[in-house]
């Protein structure tokens, strides 16, 4: 039961440099999610898809990219990374229908930005 | 537009004693409500989750959680801490017609022995 797994778990980059994040989940999931954790300020929503080629802006999307080929996949990029974009990353996802579905979340990409 | 308030962002309680974490949230249109634990270096779960029906819902690990609509609250309660209960703990809230969540800020919750 790999549920959502996220890689890698933890990264240190430099400022400017790009990298990108990777989620994949096994429960045939339409919707999926991406959100960083910062302390006090719980998860905010970057961006998300609601299927296979299609991807929408969150709360807080700047400085991010996003692609889900597959749908079993979803991509974060950082293409300049930026000190202020040092979090903990969640993926997270949930099956289509009812709104009450409840999201299945990754362990999480700690990332740090010097 | 809603919003998530979780009054208190650390919470102590001894062993045994009673947890009491207080949610409210704001919603222009009905909701659905959620809390979700978060125990170190680890993803969030599940703990419980509250839609339509009977307004007190019962989650894992002997918590449970109240929805008053009149007070535009959700508060998470557990009778008797256990040691493995310390945790930080989430409520979110998403409209009934979007399936997008809004989370609280979190309140941490440490079990003195």
């Amino acid at each position: 039961n790999a549920g959502v797994t996220q890689t890698p778990k933890f990264r240190v980059l430099k400022t400017g440099q790009s990298m990108t994040l990777l989620c994949a989940q096994d429960m045939n999931h339409e919707y999926m999610y991406w959100y960083r954790q910062d302390p006090g300020m719980g998860l905010r929503l970057i961006h998300y898809s609601v299927g296979e080629g299609t991807t929408a802006k969150g709360e807080v999307p700047d400085g991010y990219n996003v692609s889900r080929l597959k749908k079993q996949n979803f991509l974060l990029g950082l293409e300049s990374a930026a000190p202020s974009q040092t979090s903990v990353y969640f993926c997270a996802s949930s099956p289509r229908g009812p709104t009450n579905q409840p999201q299945h979340f990754g362990d999480g990409t700690r990332l740090s930005i010097l | 537009a809603q919003s998530v308030t979780q009054l208190g962002s650390h919470v102590s309680v001894s062993e045994g004693a009673l947890v009491l974490l207080r949610c409210n949230y704001s919603s222009s249109v009905p909701p659905y409500l959620f809390w979700y634990v978060q125990y170190p270096n680890q993803g969030l779960q599940l703990l419980l989750k509250y839609t339509t029906g009977a307004t007190l819902v019962k989650g894992i690990n002997g918590f449970e959680a109240e929805f008053k609509k009149s007070e535009t609250s959700f508060h998470l309660t557990k009778p008797s801490a256990h040691m493995s209960d310390a945790a930080e703990y989430f409520c979110a809230v998403s409209p009934s017609n979007d399936y997008k969540l809004s989370f609280g800020a979190g309140t941490t919750v440490t079990v003195r022995a």
